[in-house]
C-alpha cells in the first residue's frame, strides 16, 4: 500500500512560472512532512518541511501548503528557474519513529 | 560541518556474492537510516539504527542486514546478491526521531 501518493510524475514549466507538486497521505498519525530535491548522481537534499500545526510554510521561493482535513500537502516553487530542474520527493513520518515514507517523485524541467 | 559520507560510491558484484556498504553520519547524529532507491520502486526504507539498536525495519528479506557502531557509523550488508538488488543505496542521519533526515550521495550497486 502506497502510504504517500505524489503527482504529477513529470512537470515542465517555463522559466519564471510556478511549479506545483501535490502529495496525499493515508496515515493520520503522520506529523512531519518534508520535501526533498534530488539531482542526478546526488542524494536527496532536504528542501523544506512542515508539521500539521500550520497550514503553510514559506522559505524563499519554496512554499508548502498543508490541508490536514484532506490529508494533502503541496510544494509550490515560485519564479521557477532552470537550476530548479531536478526530481522532487515528498515524504511523511511520525515523531516517534524515523521511518520515512516517500512519494514516487516528480521530475521537474524548467525551460529557459 | 561534514555531511553524510557513504563509501564506496560505486560497486559491481556478481550474483551470489555478498557486499558491505558503509555510512558515516553527520557529527552528533545518532540515528542512521538506510533506503534503497530504484526507478521502479522509488525510495524504500530498509532499517533504522539508533544508539547501536535497530529500531525500525522495512519490508525486505533477511539477506539485508545492518549494524551501528558506538561512534554512530553504520554498515549495511547484503548477502547472496540477486540481480534485483541493483540499486542506489542511501544512508540518512538525524539527531533523533522526528528530526530532519540528511542524506548521503549513496552507493550505486550493480549486480552482474
Amino acid at each position: 500500500q502506497q502510504q504517500v501518493k505524489q503527482s504529477p510524475q513529470s512537470l515542465i514549466v517555463q522559466k519564471g512560472g510556478i511549479s506545483i507538486i501535490n502529495c496525499a497521505y493515508e496515515n493520520t498519525a503522520f506529523d512531519y512532512f518534508p520535501w526533498y530535491q534530488q539531482f542526478p548522481g546526488k542524494g536527496p537534499a532536504l528542501l523544506i518541511a512542515i508539521r500539521p500545526d500550520v497550514s503553510e510554510k514559506k522559505e524563499g521561493r519554496f512554499t508548502i501548503s498543508f490541508n490536514k482535513s484532506a490529508k494533502q500537502f503541496s510544494l509550490h516553487i515560485m519564479d521557477s528557474q532552470p537550476g530548479d530542474s531536478a526530481t522532487y520527493f515528498c515524504a511523511a513520518s511520525w515523531a516517534t519513529g524515523n521511518q520515512f515514507y516517500f512519494g514516487t517523485g516528480t521530475s521537474l524541467t524548467v525551460i529557459p | 560541518k561534514a555531511g553524510v559520507t557513504q563509501t564506496p560510491r560505486y560497486l559491481i558484484k556478481t550474483r551470489g556474492q555478498q557486499v558491505t556498504l558503509s555510512c558515516s553520519p553527520i557529527s552528533g547524529h545518532r540515528s542512521v537510516s538506510w533506503y534503497q532507491q530504484t526507478p521502479g520502486q522509488g525510495l524504500q526504507f530498509l532499517f533504522e539504527y539508533f544508539s547501536e539498536t535497530q529500531r525500525n525495519k522495512g519490508n525486505f528479506p533477511g539477506r539485508f542486514s545492518g549494524r551501528q557502531f558506538s561512534n554512530s557509523r553504520s554498515e549495511m550488508n547484503v548477502s547472496t546478491l540477486e540481480l534485483g538488488d541493483s540499486a542506489l543505496y542511501l544512508c540518512a542521519s538525524s539527531l533523533m526521531a522526528g528530526q530532519p533526515q540528511h542524506f548521503g550521495d549513496g552507493t550505486r550497486l550493480s549486480i552482474l
